[in-house]
C-alpha cells in the first residue's frame, strides 16, 4: 500500500525550531518529487516546499523562504522539513505529498503532523 | 498567484441526487487542474487530474470538465460515502488551491 505518514509536530514557542519527518512506503520514493502543504485552522491549504528526486531542484513559498529547508534521503525512504523562527502564522497542519510522476500534481497525500506556534 | 475560488462553499444535497461543484483560477490554468475529496480525519484522495481524467479506482459518477478558468466537479447519483470536502488544485504555475466544498446531506 502507497503510504505517507508525518511525524514531528507539536507546541513549539514563537522563534524555535521543529524537524518534520515523512516516511514512504509502497513506491521507489527515490523516483518521486516530494512536496509540503499546510493548512492553517479554518483557511484553505498552502504549498509550502518541494524538491525533486535527486534534490537537484527545490522550491519554497515566499512565506517561509529563508527558514524553512526542505530536505530528502533516498535510502530512508523519507522526507524532512526543518522549521526555523518559526511564527503563529506557522501554525498548520502539514502534509507531505507525492507528485506524480511526469507530472506536476499531488497524487498521494499523508494525514499531517500539527504544528502550533503559541507562547 | 493564482487564486483558485471554489463555489458554493457548502452544498446540500441527498443521496442519489447530482452534485455539481465549481472552482473558478483568476487566470489560465489550461487543463492543470485537479480534484480531491476528504473525509474527516483522512488524507485527501486524488479523483480527477488534467481537469477530466480519472484517477485509478474512482468510481465513474465522478466526472471532471473544463478548461482555462472554469472548471466543475460532477458527482452523479450521490452515495453515502460521497459526503466529504471536496477541493480543486492547479497545478499549471506553482501549486494553488480552492478553499473547498463541503458535500452535506
Amino acid at each position: 500500500e502507497v503510504q505517507l505518514v508525518e511525524s514531528g509536530g507539536g507546541l513549539v514557542k514563537p522563534g524555535g525550531s521543529l524537524r518534520l519527518s515523512c516516511e514512504a512506503s509502497g513506491f521507489t520514493f527515490s523516483s518521486y518529487v516530494m512536496t509540503w502543504v499546510r493548512q492553517a485552522p479554518g483557511k484553505g491549504l498552502e504549498w509550502v516546499s518541494s524538491i525533486s528526486s535527486s534534490t537537484n531542484y527545490i522550491y519554497y513559498a515566499d512565506s517561509v523562504k529563508g527558514r524553512f529547508t526542505i530536505s530528502r534521503d533516498n535510502a530512508k525512504n523519507s522526507l524532512y522539513l526543518r522549521m526555523n523562527s518559526l511564527r503563529a502564522e506557522d501554525t498548520a497542519m502539514y502534509s507531505c505529498a507525492r507528485v506524480r510522476h511526469g507530472y506536476y500534481f499531488i497524487d498521494i497525500w499523508g494525514q499531517g503532523t500539527m504544528v502550533t506556534v503559541s507562547s | 498567484e493564482v487564486v483558485m475560488t471554489q463555489s458554493p462553499a457548502t452544498l446540500s444535497v441527498s443521496p442519489g441526487e447530482r452534485a455539481i461543484l465549481s472552482c473558478r483560477a483568476s487566470q489560465s490554468v489550461n487543463s492543470n487542474l485537479a480534484w480531491y475529496q476528504q473525509k474527516p480525519g483522512q488524507a485527501p484522495r486524488l479523483l480527477i487530474y488534467g481537469a477530466s481524467t480519472r484517477s485509478t479506482g474512482i468510481p465513474a459518477r465522478f466526472s471532471g470538465s473544463g478548461s482555462g478558468t472554469e472548471f466543475t466537479l460532477a458527482i452523479s447519483s450521490l452515495q453515502s460515502e460521497d459526503f466529504a470536502v471536496y477541493f480543486c488544485h492547479q497545478y499549471n504555475e506553482g501549486h494553488t488551491f480552492g478553499q473547498g466544498t463541503k458535500l452535506d446531506i
